[in-house]
């Protein structure tokens, strides 16, 4: 089946170092959205990729979505405390199908 | 204040036991999931449902039920025969089944089986 694969699993940095993370896709994806997990909490939304080769920034985080729309990056500049968390990626398991497939997850700890 | 709830937070059982987990969600959506998280794993779809009445199996249904009587309500049923059901429970709910939308999720039950 359709499989979302994220890494890398876990990322140790120091504050103030920069952080990615990438999601890979067996197959192209109509969209990407992005969560992030802070720990013990649940899943919030992050943002939504629809178009091929999309970047969007939200303050410190860059999110990217490739040309051929089967991998997605999320990169974070200058990591704060506050970022750590684990964090997903999802897409629908089929074209025009209402389900998501979540990777993984990265989860990020830092050092301050 | 709206949003969704799910209870209890914290949930004991022992083997063989049926367990039901609440969740309810006054956002108006049509659309409602269930998740399971086990500890560093992602989320895996166990029921979801596009509209009241309506529900299909996710990709790990098997020992779990399921109903939607109504919008604001999709409870989740541990039966007996889910064989590992200890886990942590994500409810979550979207505006419709469209795959574009968002999802909302609640703040989750961490099930323990004795």
């Amino acid at each position: 089946g359709q499989q979302v694969m994220q890494i890398p699993q876990y990322q140790h940095v120091q504050e103030g170092e920069d952080f990615t993370t990438y999601c890979n896709s067996s197959t192209t994806l109509s969209n990407i959205q992005w969560y992030k997990q802070r720990p013990g909490g649940h899943p919030v939304f992050l943002i939504q990729l629809v178009k091929s080769g999309e970047v969007k920034k939200q303050k410190r985080l860059t999110f990217q979505f490739g040309e051929a729309k089967k991998n997605s990056s999320l990169h974070i500049t200058a990591t704060q405390t506050t970022d750590v968390g684990t964090y997903f990626c999802a897409g629908p398991i089929i074209q025009g199908a209402q389900k998501l497939v979540f990777g993984q997850g990265t989860r990020l700890t830092i050092n301050p | 204040d709206g949003g969704i709830t799910q209870s209890p937070k914290y949930l004991f059982r022992k083997e063989g036991q049926n367990v039901t987990l609440s969740c309810e969600q006054n956002l108006n959506h049509d659309a409602m999931y269930w998740y399971r998280q086990d500890p560093g794993q992602g989320l895996r779809l166990i029921y979801y449902s596009q509209i009241v009445n309506d529900f299909q199996k996710g990709d790990i249904a098997e020992g779990y039920s399921v109903s939607r009587e109504k919008k604001e309500s999709f409870p989740l049923t541990v039966t007996s025969a889910q064989k590992n059901p200890t886990a942590f429970y994500l409810c979550a709910s979207s505006i419709s089944g469209r795959i574009y939308n968002e999802q909302f999720f609640g703040p989750g039950t961490r099930l323990t089986v004795l």
